[in-house]
This record gives C-alpha cells, sequence and structure tokens, in this order.
C-alpha cells in the first residue's frame, strides 16, 4: 500500500521567513509525486514532480523531488500571511491513477 | 465553466438518516474519485471510479456506497449516517491515464455533521 509522510505536522513562522516541508514516501510503482495548497476550500495544484533533482519553481514556491531518498520538499521563501494555508504532498501511483494523500503541514505566517 | 459541482455545500444529519452527496463535472473526464477530509488527516480515498461502469473501494470504504451514475455524475450514498462520518467531503475527477497534464479538479466540497 503506498504512503504518504509529511513533516512537520505544523509550523508557525514570521513573515519573511524561509519555510521547508518535507515528503516521504513508500510506493510500489513510482509515477509523480504532487503538492496542493489548501486554504479554507478545495486543494489546488502547485507542483507535480516526475524526475529526481529538477527543481520546479512558481515564484516564491519551489519543489524537487529525490527518487533516491524516496522525499520531496517544498520550499517557500520570504514568506507572506497570504502562504498559510495546509500543504499536502501526494503520490500517483501503482496502475490505478488515483493520489494517496499526506496528512498535510499547517503552515501559519505570522505578521 | 463550472469544473466539479459538489451539491449540497453544507448538511446536518441525525444519526441513522440517509443521505446521498452529489457530484457532477462538465470537463468530460473519465475518472471519479470521493474523499473525506478530517482535522489533521490529510484527504482518504473513500472510494473511486477509474471509469464509467467501474467502481473501486478505496481507503476507508465503511459505510458509504457509490454510483457512477454516467460519465458526468458521481453520487456517495450514506445509508445510517454515524458521527465518526462528520467530515468534510471532496469530489474530484481527472483525466483517464497518466502524463504531463495530469491532475485532480476538485469540487468545492460539502461539509457534513452528523448529531
Amino acid at each position: 500500500e503506498d504512503k504518504v509522510v509529511q513533516s512537520p505536522l505544523s509550523l508557525v513562522v514570521h513573515e519573511g521567513d524561509t519555510v521547508t516541508l518535507n515528503c516521504s514516501y513508500e510506493v510500489t510503482n513510482f509515477r509523480s509525486l504532487l503538492w496542493y495548497k489548501q486554504e479554507k476550500k478545495a486543494p489546488t495544484f502547485l507542483f507535480m514532480l516526475t524526475s529526481s533533482g529538477i527543481e520546479k519553481k512558481s515564484g516564491r514556491l519551489s519543489s524537487i523531488l529525490d527518487k533516491k531518498e524516496l522525499s520531496s520538499i517544498l520550499n517557500i521563501t520570504a514568506t507572506q500571511t497570504g502562504d498559510s494555508a495546509i500543504y499536502l504532498c501526494a503520490l500517483l501511483g501503482g496502475s490505478n491513477y488515483k493520489l494517496t494523500f499526506g496528512k498535510g503541514t499547517l503552515l501559519t505566517v505570522n505578521p | 465553466n463550472a469544473g466539479v459541482t459538489q451539491t449540497p455545500k453544507f448538511q446536518v444529519l441525525k444519526t441513522g438518516q440517509s443521505m446521498t452527496l452529489q457530484c457532477a463535472q462538465d470537463m468530460n473526464h473519465n475518472s471519479m474519485y470521493w474523499y473525506r477530509q478530517d482535522p489533521g488527516m490529510g484527504l482518504r480515498l473513500i472510494y473511486y471510479s477509474a471509469s464509467e461502469g467501474t467502481t473501486d473501494k478505496g481507503e476507508v470504504p465503511n459505510g458509504y456506497n457509490v454510483s457512477r451514475l454516467n460519465k458526468r455524475e458521481f453520487s456517495l450514498r450514506l445509508e445510517s449516517a454515524a458521527p465518526s462520518q462528520t467530515s468534510v467531503y471532496f469530489c474530484a475527477s481527472s483525466e483517464a491515464g497518466w502524463g504531463p497534464n495530469y491532475g485532480y479538479t476538485f469540487g468545492s466540497g460539502t461539509r457534513l455533521t452528523v448529531v
């Protein structure tokens, strides 16, 4: 059974700080790892990572996959209060095209 | 461009009552999913439908049934609601297969409280 473990489960920082969120996984047939941001409602897509070592960037957010270590990190630089959210890591593996989610990291950015 | 539409948005049930959560997508996606989200638990898959006419259990199927009515619609039924089913429910859809454009489109969620 595919498994996704995120750490930390919660994090409180001040505006301007840089944060690193971690995601590790166990999977029998890896296809992709995805990151989502969830504020009040439904998760919104951030990144899909398929190849090791290739950084994906979007503004102040970036993410990279390490297939050897079975892990991924999500970095947020110069955090803002609007970055406060739950960040979800999800794994696409196996023969069925469904995502297995981690428990999420609750990030709180204080002014 | 509606995407994935879930109804209702909020519902309060008494223990033992039944109800159906509705989900419809207008993106011609083959695959549809029902997840529940509880505090600190991420999203857990209840049931999914890889294509019209098929349904499969996910991680937490007990107490639920589903119907893939047609390609657009995938409903989730609680036959006898229990307080443990108090949760936020998300429907999602995706194209079949996997590729660079793979990803879920989520509905806005249904907040269900069972008292």
